[in-house]
């Protein structure tokens, strides 16, 4: 049971590039988040999702895409990078909104 | 804004004292739970206490919430070097529609041996 799995572990962008940050679990969870995490600083919300085919905006929305058009995957979109970004990404999913999440194990994002 | 904030920032104990850690929220939840976070690792689920609860057990972990106050606190008994971690609160709240955690900025605590 591998739980929830990010990848990659690591990447470099160049500013205006594009990637898709992959998040899959095998729990059958339908409740998965995406959040952000800068140094010295708690979780922030991107993105979530409460069931295949429907997503929401969390906090900090701008710049990055959803979808999840199974139970097991919500990739995150970065459309086109800027040194904002530059942060560790965490995916997490729960059998409910309100249960115990399971992290992934992060990507760690640089954008130059 | 983060709906959680946690006090200390940072905590640095010696091995077998205890450690409290308190988070303050600003609206109204389902329930509240803690996090661990080991350094540049992803987070694992502690413990989940519900608005209709006061107080909650696991282990060496106790869990208080006073929701009139909009506050909890995560007291780690006989503390161990292994507990060095970040310690953060997600609330699930009732009211704003969101169904999905909000995270507090964390209380870093260190156990020295």
């Amino acid at each position: 049971n591998a739980g929830v799995t990010q990848t990659p572990k690591f990447q470099v962008l160049k500013t205006g590039q594009s990637m898709t940050l992959q998040c899959a679990q095998d729990m059958n969870h339908e409740y998965m988040s995406w959040y952000r995490q800068d140094p010295g600083m708690g979780l922030r919300l991107i993105h979530y999702s409460v069931g295949a085919g429907i997503t929401d905006q969390g906090e900090v929305p701008n710049g990055y895409n959803v979808s999840r058009s199974t139970t097991e995957d919500f990739p995150l979109r970065l459309l086109s990078a800027a040194p904002s970004q530059t942060s560790v990404y965490f995916c997490a999913s729960s059998y409910s909104a309100g249960g115990g999440y399971t992290f992934g194990s992060g990507t760690r994002l640089t954008v130059v | 804004s983060q709906q959680g904030e946690e006090d200390p920032q940072a905590l640095s104990i010696q091995e077998g004292e205890n450690a409290t850690m308190n988070c303050s929220y600003k609206t109204s939840i389902n329930n509240l739970q803690w996090y661990r976070q080991n350094s540049g690792r992803g987070l694992v689920h502690l413990i989940l206490i519900r608005s209709n609860e006061r107080e909650k057990h696991s282990g060496r972990l106790r869990v208080t919430l006073d929701t009139s106050k909009k506050s909890s606190s995560l007291l780690i008994t006989a503390s161990r070097a292994a507990d060095t971690a970040s310690y953060f609160c997600a609330t699930d709240a009732a009211d704003t529609g969101r169904r999905a955690l909000t995270f507090g900025s964390g209380t870093r605590l260190q156990v020295q041996p």
